[in-house]
């Protein structure tokens, strides 16, 4: 049985500049959720998605947003990138409301 | 306050036993979990419990839950080198996400 994945591991970029996260979800699992984990935080819910739909969203604007896709991996893309989207980047698969599984993240830096 | 709050620091002796407090706010029916992260990786999921239960027990770990305190603790018995690492309480799921506490660096004295 394969884990939750993401691509990339590291990632940097400008202010200003647009990014893409990718992750591919545990074998039978349908839904996806990202999370953000700042330096020395907890992690803090973005967004979930459930076949290929967003149903449900944390407290992040609208430069924030997602797909999924018919195999259940899912895509985060950040527009306009601030100083302050460097962080790690969480994404957990899960069956429906059952417990959430987490990949490695991906660190993405801003300068 | 927030929602999940922990201490941010415990430090024990290897062999003995580690207890990690978490204490939420919202008292409508959820799960608990408990997550451990290693320096630069994800999160791992080591235990959760239902908010009618008292406590689950798995392994060298065991779970203890006060509801009418609102108050979560992990019990780590026996603890090695390889249990360092942060601890992580979260309540809810589905829809609404996990929100998590900011975690407990737990050091291990040799």
């Amino acid at each position: 049985e394969t884990g939750v994945t993401q691509s990339p591991t590291h990632l940097i970029k400008t202010r200003g500049q647009q990014v893409t996260l990718r992750c591919s979800s545990q074998s039978g699992h349908n839904t996806v959720s990202w999370y953000q984990q700042a330096l020395g935080q907890g992690p803090q819910f973005i967004f979930q998605y459930y076949r290929e739909e967003e149903n449900g969203r944390g407290n992040f604007p609208p430069r924030f947003s997602g797909l999924q896709f018919p195999n259940y991996s899912s895509e985060l893309n950040v527009n306009a990138l601030e100083l302050d989207d460097s962080a790690l980047y969480l994404c957990a698969s899960s069956f429906g409301r059952d417990e959430q599984f987490f990949g490695p993240g991906t660190r993405l830096t801003v300068l | 306050g927030e929602d999940v709050e922990q201490s941010l620091f415990l430090s024990v002796r290897e062999g003995d036993s580690s207890v990690i407090n978490c204490t939420y706010t919202d008292s409508s029916s959820t799960y608990l979990y408990w997550y451990k992260q290693e320096p630069g990786a994800g999160l791992q999921l080591l235990t959760y419990i239902f908010s009618n239960m008292d406590m689950k027990q798995d392994q060298r770990l065991t779970v203890l839950l006060n509801k009418k305190d609102k108050h979560l603790s992990l019990r780590i018995a026996d603890t090695q080198t390889g249990d360092s690492a942060i601890y992580f309480c979260a309540k809810g799921g589905g829809a609404d996400g996990l929100t998590f506490g900011k975690g407990t660096h737990l050091i291990i004295q040799p």
